[in-house]
């Protein structure tokens, strides 16, 4: 079935590094736009990043550009998020996201368990 | 960017009521405007695309309207199920953006 599986989360210090993974399974991953989105304990959804089908095009959140990357290895229908740079306000849970064909408009159909980072002293 | 603000922030409500919440986007979306359902500790499930397409398996209570910068989203007949937290997005263009949620609890 089609499924996406976060991984990588968890306790960090403020300007370290951590690298998330998103397993896809189910649907031919190389298809389609993918976005990472986060959720900050208590708070509402917000938007990330995004890695276009064709994955030479990425999009992200003022708030996370130039720390974090967007990137995929379609031989192992992985997608990551690579976080430079950590912050306190950058904790919260990560899901990794389906968009559509070769497109974002029409929403986020297909959502991970999500993988909690926390970024801590 | 463009802003999206919900409203109400919360409502009750009871099993069977008819519920209405409304989303407004500081400029046009192009009605790329999407709805997602969340319940605690899970992840966001998609109802809505395209302002008033129902995503595949979602129940026919749940419906969504509007167009430009005016949108919303309806329940009919309130079930169990229902009381959740409702969140507005836009997919019109980057940086794509969330509502801040609407929490529909039990009168």
């Amino acid at each position: 079935q089609v499924q996406l599986v976060e991984s990588g989360g968890g306790v960090v210090q403020p300007g370290r590094s951590l690298r998330l993974s998103c397993a896809a399974s189910g649907f031919t991953f190389s298809r389609y736009v993918m976005q990472w989105v986060r959720q900050a304990p208590g708070k509402g959804l917000e938007w990330v990043a995004e890695l276009w089908y064709d994955g030479n095009n990425q999009h992200y959140a003022d708030s996370v550009k130039g720390r974090f990357t967007v990137s995929r290895d379609t031989s192992k229908n992985t997608l990551y998020l690579q976080m430079n740079s950590l912050r306190a306000e950058d904790t919260a849970v990560y899901y990794c996201a389906r968009g559509g064909v070769a497109t974002r408009h029409y929403g986020m159909d297909v959502w991970g368990q999500g993988t909690t980072v926390t970024v801590s002293s | 960017d463009i802003q999206m603000t919900q409203s109400p922030s919360s409502l009750s409500a009871s099993v069977g009521d008819r519920v209405t919440i409304t989303c407004r986007a500081s400029q046009s979306t192009n009605n790329y405007l999407n709805w997602y359902q969340q319940k605690a500790g899970k992840a966001p499930k998609l109802l809505i695309y395209a302002a008033s397409s129902l995503q595949s398996g979602v129940p026919s209570r749940f419906s969504g309207s509007g167009s430009g910068t005016d949108f919303t989203l309806t329940i009919n007949s309130l079930q169990p199920e229902d009381f959740a937290t409702y969140y507005c997005q836009q997919s019109y263009t980057t940086p794509q953006t969330f509502g801040q949620g609407t929490k529909v609890e039990i009168k």
